[in-house]
């Protein structure tokens, strides 16, 4: 079945730059969607790629797909305390199901 | 801008009971789904339903759950006799089509179980 795998923890200091890892197994998926969680609240959705892209970028933030490894990346720049929060890769095939990975504690450091 | 609501935001439960979540999904979406947050663990997806009729379910989404959309609005996850283990946070989401970019999440509501 589908899987999704991401590190559990990335610490950064303020103003540098985050990346956040993402592997999945579905060689079928079309969209891959990186969204985010801050304590106590919903899903809010980042930014997401089409499987035939290998990158976008949407203002501080800049996704790399490598559909051969299966692996998507999400890089903020100048990353903020304000992103503090766990951020979780996604992928569907198209169909209804999302597959969502581990979810990415990210801590920022003032 | 238009957002998935859910009520209530936490709901406390007796093990044994019966419980009703609630979710107000956009209003033009016709695609509706039910995810699971375990505390510490990944979104789980539940069911989806489209057309009044469930189009895609889980192994977690056995007997004990069912799902409604008793009018225009509304969409409802039952838990019948809730268990422990089903303390979680669950997230309604909504999309205007199968296979559209993007599902949108309600703000979720965190079941405990006791």
């Amino acid at each position: 079945g589908e899987d999704v795998e991401q590190s559990l923890f990335l610490s950064v200091r303020e103003g540098d730059s985050s990346v956040i890892n993402c592997t999945y197994t579905d060689s079928s998926s079309t969209y891959l969607y990186w969204y985010k969680q801050e304590p106590g609240a919903g899903l809010q959705l980042l930014t997401y790629i089409f499987s035939n892209m290998d990158m976008k970028q949407d203002q501080r933030l800049t996704v790399l797909l490598n559909k051969k490894d299966k692996h998507l990346s999400l890089r903020i720049a100048d990353t903020q305390t304000g992103d503090s929060a766990i951020y979780f890769c996604a992928e569907t095939r198209g169909y209804q199901k999302v597959t969502f990975g581990t979810g990415t504690k990210l801590q920022v450091i003032p | 801008e238009p957002e998935v609501t859910q009520t209530p935001s936490h709901q406390v439960t007796q093990m044994g009971q019966e419980v009703i979540l609630r979710c107000v999904p956009i209003s033009n979406h016709l695609y509706f789904y039910w995810y699971r947050q375990i505390l510490g663990q990944k979104v789980e997806f539940l069911v989806s339903f489209y057309n009044n009729e469930i189009s895609e379910k889980s192994e977690i989404f056995d007997d004990q759950f069912s799902v409604e959309r008793p009018d225009g609005s509304n969409f409802t996850l039952k838990i019948r006799s809730t268990k422990l283990e089903d303390s979680a946070m669950y997230f309604c989401a909504s999309s205007e089509a199968m296979g559209d970019t993007e599902a949108f999440f309600g703000q979720g509501t965190r079941l405990t179980v006791v």
